[in-house]
């Protein structure tokens, strides 16, 4: 089983609609989560993290962890063309490694 | 410009012929490391270093060497590469209290024949 499981998708959504990217994790010693976004042919960049469980937000994303359940979640509000890329989850241990999901392709037509 | 730079960007080799990709970085990050991104996989990390002459494996070393001589460079080594190396790799820094807000380079794609 894979540390941090992600739908592949891709997901596709019309212009302004609300975005819900979601990951699933099974390794409990994770202590922040992170939202990377990654454009076609381009090093991924770094939306957001979140320490332990909560919500954080940042303009029109929000991401969202309960460590309860073991679900990290990425909401884009009124979304936008530019915001077609491929989103990448990760935990974050503490012993410096990081474990990535494989990633959520979004497209957002106009 | 704060950023991390990778060369080269695109590299077609034979197996078993000795390469490098190199890395730098300009923030003065103390911890680098090294990923491959495979389709389906993710990202996995290779090796990481905490600080010059400070390194340690990733999920992914066999096959790969690093070294940490400066603050700055973190070149990735591939001494006998293979069909299995070709992959998108990147490097990525951060400061060593924060290796969860890492800076990424833009890749390097290695196709090994």
């Amino acid at each position: 089983q894979k540390e941090v499981e992600q739908d592949p998708g891709p997901l596709s959504v019309p212009e302004g609609a609300i975005v819900s990217l979601n990951c699933t994790y099974s390794n409990s010693a994770f202590q922040y989560f992170m939202w990377y976004r990654q454009y076609s042919r381009k090093g991924p960049e770094l939306l957001m993290y979140t320490y332990s469980s909560g919500n954080k937000e940042d303009g029109r994303f929000t991401a969202q962890v309960d460590k309860s359940s073991k679900y990290i979640s990425l909401f884009i509000r009124d979304s936008q063309p530019s915001d077609s890329a491929t989103y990448l989850c990760a935990g974050y241990t503490g012993g410096f490694k990081t474990i990535f999901g494989a990633g959520t392709r979004l497209f957002v037509k106009a | 410009e704060a950023q991390v730079t990778q060369n080269p960007r695109y590299l077609i080799t034979v197996t078993g012929k000795k390469l490098t990709v190199t890395c730098s970085q300009n923030m003065n990050h103390e911890y680098m490391s090294w990923y491959r991104q495979d389709p389906g996989l993710g990202l996995r990390q290779i090796y990481y270093s905490m600080n010059v002459e400070v390194t340690d494996k990733g999920d992914v070393p066999e096959g790969y060497k690093v070294s940490r001589k400066e603050k700055r460079n973190f070149p990735l080594i591939l001494e006998s590469p293979s069909p299995n190396q070709t992959s998108l790799y990147f490097c990525a820094s951060s400061r060593v209290l924060e290796p969860y807000e890492q800076y990424f380079g833009p890749g390097t794609r290695l196709t090994v024949t």
